[in-house]
């Protein structure tokens, strides 16, 4: 069964500091690792995907790597601001089609 | 349009009531999940529908029981629940749930289920 972790759980940064979001994985037979992200109470946001055979996705402020064969992503945030603030899950979907999530990282930016 | 739509938003029911909830996404996705979120952990899959037809249930007690009428569609029906059963009902959807690079799945903001 594939189990997903992520550290650290929470994550308090002043405004303007980069986020780094660790996320890791026990079974490297995965087809795809998505980021996403969920304020309180709320659905989730889809922020990145990365293939299994991709190494890295961009988009504006935040990039995600993927080491499959380490079983490891992590999402930076650059240039962090107060609305950065939230819970970021990544899931992977594994051989069976199921999307195995973590537990999340609570981030909170400071103003 | 990427957008997955639930209905209602907030649900506050008792424990012989029989309600249901509802899920839409008109992107022509072939996938749709229902998961259950409680506070403070991450999303649990319940059901998997793969062109309309239920591919994946992770062993739900029956007073939970999905039903996709159509490729847009998803409903969860409930009856008898308990308190415990409250938490966030979140749908999803991707391209195809049987394909082996799959796209992103996109997700719903939620229905907040309440038994009382």
């Amino acid at each position: 069964k594939q189990e997903v972790t992520q550290i650290p759980a929470a994550l308090s940064v002043p405004e303007g500091e980069n986020l780094v979001l660790n996320c890791s994985f026990t079974d490297s037979a995965i087809y795809n690792l998505q980021w996403f992200r969920q304020d309180p109470g709320k659905g989730l946001t889809s922020l990145l995907l990365i293939q299994s055979s991709q190494r890295e996705q961009t988009s504006g402020r935040l990039n995600a790597s993927l080491d499959k064969s380490s079983g490891r992503s992590t999402l930076y945030i650059a240039a962090s601001q107060p609305g950065d603030s939230a819970t970021y899950l990544c899931a992977v979907k594994s051989n069976d089609y199921k999307l195995s999530f973590g537990a999340g990282t609570t981030v909170t930016v400071r103003a | 349009d990427t957008e997955v739509t639930q209905t209602p938003k907030h649900l506050v029911m008792g424990m012989t009531n029989k309600k249901s909830l509802k899920c839409e996404q008109h992107m022509g996705h072939r996938a749709m999940y229902w998961y259950k979120q409680k506070a403070k952990k991450p999303p649990e899959l319940m059901f998997v529908y793969s062109y309309e037809k239920l591919s994946i249930n992770e062993s739900v007690p029956s007073r939970f029981s999905p039903e996709c009428p159509n490729s847009s569609l998803l409903n969860l029906h409930l009856h008898a629940l308990q308190p415990e059963d409250s938490a966030l009902y979140l749908c999803a959807s991707s391209q195809d749930g049987r394909a082996l690079a799959d796209t992103e799945a996109f997700f719903g903001q939620g229905t907040r289920l309440t038994v009382v």
